[in-house]
């Protein structure tokens, strides 16, 4: 398995809060990215990174901001949590990104977000 | 639109017969195909890849084919076995975006 790891990987917080996810990779890959897992969507994008403090959005990425201070972490903070925000969330990476070799993505064990 | 999609949604086999789920994508760019596996509250994990310069890729008793003309490629598992039962995806990337597109997914369920 790749050297993702997540935290917290299951977390209950109320509307209006924030939260933050965090992804920690020990593989030293150059792109990092956080996925939602919602029944009927598969995995949609929420944003990426390819690089230190270099980010970009994804398909779904309102309601979301992402941050990358070191090459091993990368954090999805949730502003203001809404009901619509429930989901499991998957951090992954790859060495390279779309049609270049080594592209790769493996997955992190996910992070379970209810929001009530 | 620039989707990805994954037929059937279900399905349901018998312990040893063959699986087949189809996926279809729109970017005839589009070069290199991967399916993911993924067991109930586990990650989804890769099982098998295909790149553009070949039609066919098998790893035991998985194959992955692929037809770039009618922009569709397939997985087969054969002699399914209940370990089998789980959610595949399929991907495929995006020229213009270089975002990789997953299907919405299968739920396979293999009966002993």
């Amino acid at each position: 398995d790749a050297g993702i790891t997540q935290s917290p990987r299951h977390k209950v917080t109320e509307t209006g809060t924030p939260v933050t996810l965090r992804c920690h990779q020990t593989e030293n890959h150059r792109y990092m990215y956080w996925y939602r897992q919602d029944p009927g969507h598969g995995l949609r994008l929420i944003h990426y990174s390819y690089g230190v403090k270099d980010t970009d959005k994804g398909e779904v990425s309102d309601g979301y901001s992402v941050s990358r201070s070191k090459t091993e972490d990368f954090l999805l903070t949730l502003e203001s949590a809404t009901s619509s925000q429930t989901s499991v969330y998957f951090c992954a990476i790859s060495e390279s990104r779309g049609q270049n070799s080594g592209n790769t993505i493996y997955f992190g064990e996910g992070s379970w977000l209810t929001v009530v | 639109g620039e989707n990805v999609e994954q037929h059937p949604s279900t399905l349901s086999v018998q312990e040893g017969d063959s699986a087949v789920i189809k996926c279809t994508y729109s970017d005839s760019a589009s070069n290199y195909f991967p399916w993911y596996k993924q067991e109930l509250g586990k990650r989804p994990q890769l099982i098998i890849d295909i790149r553009s310069n070949v039609g066919e890729k098998k790893d035991q008793r998985i194959a992955v084919t692929l037809n770039k003309t009618a922009k569709h490629f397939s997985l087969h598992i054969t002699e399914t076995q209940p370990e089998d039962s789980a959610v595949y995806f399929c991907a495929a990337p995006f020229y213009k975006d270089n975002d990789m597109r997953f299907g919405a997914g299968t739920r396979l369920t293999v009966k002993p």
